[in-house]
């Protein structure tokens, strides 16, 4: 079975650019979840998906945003990018199921760095 | 507001020894999971160890085990038996009835041969 994948690997950008991750599910998960992981700091929640639609987003402003696709592949965007934002972004997928069933599914991430 | 808390960045064991690892969470929800996830160096996350608020037997996996003490919102793993490969980030990590995740800041353990 594969994992979730993340594409790319690194994104290297100016100030003011646009960034798009990709992210593709583990294969008959419905969410997905993106967090950003600034160096030697944990993981800040960023959006959740789930079936098609945005179910939550975390404390960022709306410059970050991003979307679902039919087959649950997930892309993120951040616009305007500003040197903070460098990071390792990851995604993780999840099954339906309470709470207790939806273990993440974590992918390698996707390391922007904004210069 | 749910937060988690990792109080420790940074722990050092010798290999073949035991170590704790501390979290502490908020809520006020009543039942609830609590996860222990481990990041190695330029590896992907994965689960280590999963806990259900409702039950009061402390989950076991293997060498890692947690210690839930639901009054006291305290949620630390234990690993026994350190191995190098056991050298991680280590997130506590909370979800909460609208299936939105919460991670601590992360501890770093170190396994000394």
């Amino acid at each position: 079975e594969a994992g979730v994948t993340q594409s790319p690997t690194h994104l290297i950008k100016t100030r003011g650019q646009q960034a798009t991750l990709r992210c593709s599910p583990i294969s008959g998960h419905t969410s997905v979840y993106w967090y950003q992981q600034a160096l030697g700091l944990g993981l800040q929640f960023l959006l959740w998906y789930d079936e098609g639609e945005e179910r939550n987003r975390g404390n960022f402003p709306p410059r970050f945003s991003g979307r679902q696709f039919p087959n649950y592949s997930s892309e993120l965007n951040v616009n305007a990018l500003e040197l903070e934002d460098s990071a390792l972004y990851l995604c993780a997928s999840s099954s339906r199921g309470g709470q207790g069933e939806r273990e993440q599914y974590f992918g390698p991430g996707t390391r922007l760095t904004v210069t | 507001a749910q937060t988690v808390t990792q109080s420790q960045p940074e722990m050092s064991v010798q290999e073949a020894e035991t170590v704790t690892l501390s979290c502490t969470y908020d809520t006020s929800e009543s039942d609830y999971y609590l996860f222990w996830y481990k990041q190695p160096p330029s590896r992907q996350m994965i689960l280590v160890i999963r806990q259900e608020a409702y039950k009061q037997q402390n989950a076991t996996e293997n060498r890692f085990s947690v210690n839930f003490q639901k009054a006291a919102k305290s949620f630390s793993l234990k690993i026994s038996d350190s191995q190098l490969g056991d050298a991680a980030m280590y997130f506590c990590a909370y979800i909460d009835n609208f299936n939105k995740f919460y991670f601590g800041s992360g501890t770093k353990l170190n396994v000394k041969p």
